[in-house]
């Protein structure tokens, strides 16, 4: 499986935009780039996904590099609500692709300061 | 809307009991996942559920059982707990099992001790 890099931790204040990185050197072509959040003491939620071209929806922006080596998240106001854990995970969208475990790893754990 | 609902959110066990934890999905998904997550770590598998009938082991799968009971509903079964065993256990669905789209939907998470 395609493994992704991620910071443990980063820091922001609310209302500045936050640029979380994530480093995927291994990613085959059929991988879309998913991300998760969880916040404290609740289950992961669904952020946003991609496979080439940058996405954008209420909730972030995704922004993918050329060679698709790396992305990043980005929220573009930090508010108290976004402090949480966010995973970055790769999964295969081939045609032929049946059931794939979605690892979540350790993730980076964004603080947001008033 | 309800989405996916764990019961129960909290439970204390001593080593050697039994208990089940209860997941229900109402977004007519056809798979359905357990996860455990340990302080620190990310999420692992335990087991899953392809589509109602079927069910196959993840990456942690011992001391563990699962019942897809229909398509709503699957649950997770401790025959003897042990210590190792605390954890935060988290029940997931999908519309599909495959595929590229698709979120997954969690539930808040049923936090076990097993002393």
């Amino acid at each position: 499986d395609a493994k992704t890099t991620q910071p443990n931790s980063m820091e922001s204040n609310e209302e500045e935009p936050v640029h979380l990185p994530c480093n995927h050197s291994t990613i085959s072509g059929t991988d879309y780039i998913h991300w998760y959040r969880q916040l404290p003491s609740q289950g992961p939620e669904y952020v946003i996904h991609g496979l080439t071209s940058n996405v954008n929806n209420r909730m972030a922006s995704l922004a993918i590099a050329e060679d698709r080596k790396s992305s990043t998240l980005i929220l573009h106001r930090a508010t108290l609500r976004d402090a949480a854990v966010y995973y970055c995970i790769l999964r295969d969208g081939g045609p032929n692709t049946g059931f794939q475990k979605l690892v979540f790893g350790t993730g980076t754990r964004l603080l947001v300061s008033p | 809307n309800a989405g996916v609902t764990q019961t129960p959110k909290f439970q204390v066990l001593k080593t050697g009991q039994s208990m089940t934890l209860q997941c229900a999905q109402d977004m007519n998904h056809n798979s359905m996942y357990w996860y455990r997550q340990d302080p620190g770590m990310g999420l692992r598998l335990i087991y899953y559920s392809a589509s109602e009938g079927t069910t196959d082991k993840g990456e942690v799968p011992n001391g563990y059982n699962v019942s897809r009971l229909n398509k709503r509903e699957f649950s997770l079964r401790l025959e003897s707990a042990a210590p190792s065993q605390t954890s935060v256990y988290f029940c997931a669905s999908r519309r599909l099992a495959g595929g590229s789209t698709g979120e997954l939907f969690f539930g808040e998470g049923s936090r076990l001790t097993v002393l």
